[in-house]
């Protein structure tokens, strides 16, 4: 994939401490919620899902919140590592009952830099 | 793990030209997608694909973009007249339904001369 730009929000890191990359996302409809990780040369990377009944959802080190009150959702990565080193996007789908055959409306994404 | 192939992964075509990009999505998904991304700009969506037709698109996705399942496996995007502003990073994707994740591949580098 491409750099996303000069004007990319980026987060920067100490290797071992925890990332938070934050995203507002646009449409009160939007019912599902995905975080995508993007390295260089490389598509989108499925990292997880949550789904607009909750509120939390937890995988493997990262933790998604989504405050739809606000239409805010947020990414955490515990004890960051090199290899989270990558441009990640949020993306919203509005979901059938928005009329939505699943095309997603993807964030500009931010940059995170780990330090070693 | 089974992932998305594109192929090319570069691709160089002068204006006016056509030119065929070409996906193998996850061979047990259903729904499939193409978006596109340029230099500095956010990954937008193009088209949505579903039972052999067309089930979402969006403005970008005029009359000179077209696509089709030609067999079992593979996934196509066409562009009839190629123009300067469709130099872009184009992606597919593939689902197994609409509401479950996508799984995108590692896209196709297109530069219009």
């Amino acid at each position: 994939g491409e750099s996303v730009g000069l004007h990319l929000p980026t987060l920067s890191v100490q290797e071992g401490d925890n990332s938070i990359i934050n995203c507002a996302y646009s449409n009160s409809a939007s019912d599902y919620f995905i975080w995508y990780k993007q390295e260089s040369g490389k598509g989108p990377q499925f990292i997880i899902d949550i789904r607009s009944n909750m509120d939390k959802r937890q995988g493997q080190r990262v933790t998604v919140l989504l405050n739809k009150t606000v239409k805010h959702l947020s990414l955490q990565i515990a004890a960051t590592q090199p290899g989270d080193s990558a441009v990640y996007f949020c993306a919203e789908n509005m979901g059938i009952y928005g009329g939505s055959q699943g095309n997603l409306i993807f964030g500009k994404g931010t940059k995170l830099s780990v330090k070693p | 793990e089974p992932e998305v192939t594109q192929t090319p992964s570069h691709q160089v075509t002068q204006m006016g030209q056509e030119v065929i990009l070409r996906c193998v999505p996850i061979s047990n998904h259903l729904y499939f997608y193409w978006y596109r991304q340029i230099l500095g700009q956010k990954v937008e969506f193009l088209v949505s694909f579903y039972n052999n037709e067309i089930s979402e698109k969006s403005e970008i996705f005029d009359d000179q973009f077209s696509v089709e399942r030609p067999d079992g496996s593979n996934f196509t995007l066409k562009i009839r007249s190629t123009k300067l502003e469709d130099s872009a990073m184009y992606f597919c994707a593939s689902a197994y339904y609409s509401n479950q994740p996508q799984h995108f591949g590692d896209g196709t580098r297109l530069s219009i001369l």
